[in-house]
């Protein structure tokens, strides 16, 4: 069965700091994706990963594959980032699989 | 930038009527999403749909619920006969190439079933 765990579940940090949300996965996969809610339930694709390093903007994302980990960096961090960060996988199955699994998410606070 | 939308943005249902979804694609996108989350919970994947037909479903996708794009603009989600335990945020996505691109979100539908 396939467990995504992020770590931590909940982050306060000082507007300005550099904030590292990590995920970590349980199967081979086929891609990884970094989605945002925010408070008011709405999903927005930030990344979507399957090797390497992205970085858009203030945000970086990065993947090692052997170790079945991803993290996703906010630089200089601003109270406009506070949202819940998710880390969903597409598990890697014969024929291709499209149920993305989730994790539970990381509620980022940036105070001002 | 292309969006998907969804309507109504929050809905109130008696238990045991049907519901209807509804959400607008990227308008050249040919994958679409149904994921629900329970509030408080985890995001959940529903159902995949693909050249006018399921792809895949997971086991929360029982009888009484289906999926159509009745008129190549629309996706819709139908829960036929509603349950106290199918209130949830519903999202709707849509995609270019299955989920090894981007996926792009609607906001969202908010059910509350009472």
């Amino acid at each position: 069965k396939n467990e995504v765990e992020q770590s931590p579940q909940n982050l306060t940090a000082q507007e300005g700091e550099f904030i590292t949300i990590n995920c970590s996965y349980s199967v081979g996969i086929s891609a990884l994706h970094w989605l945002q809610q925010h408070p008011g339930g709405g999903i927005v694709s930030l990344f979507m990963l399957s090797s390497g390093k992205k970085k858009h903007g203030r945000l970086i994302a990065t993947i090692n594959i052997q170790e079945k980990h991803s993290s996703l960096h906010i630089t200089a961090s601003h109270p406009r980032d506070s949202a819940v960060y998710i880390c969903a996988v597409l598990p890697l199955t014969q024929g291709g699989s499209e149920k993305l699994v989730f994790g539970k998410g990381t509620k980022l606070t940036v105070n001002p | 930038e292309p969006e998907v939308t969804q309507t109504p943005s929050h809905q109130v249902t008696q238990m045991g009527q049907e519901v209807i979804l509804r959400c607008v694609p990227i308008s050249n996108h040919l994958y679409f999403y149904w994921y629900r989350q329970i509030l408080g919970q985890k995001v959940e994947f529903l159902v995949s749909f693909y050249n006018n037909e399921i792809s895949e479903k997971s086991e929360i996708f029982d009888d009484q619920f289906s999926v159509e794009r009745p008129d190549g603009s629309n996706f819709t989600l139908k829960i036929r006969s509603t349950k106290l335990e199918d209130s949830a945020m519903y999202f709707c996505a849509s995609s270019d190439n299955r989920l090894n691109t981007e996926a792009f979100f609607g906001q969202g539908t908010r059910l509350t079933v009472v």
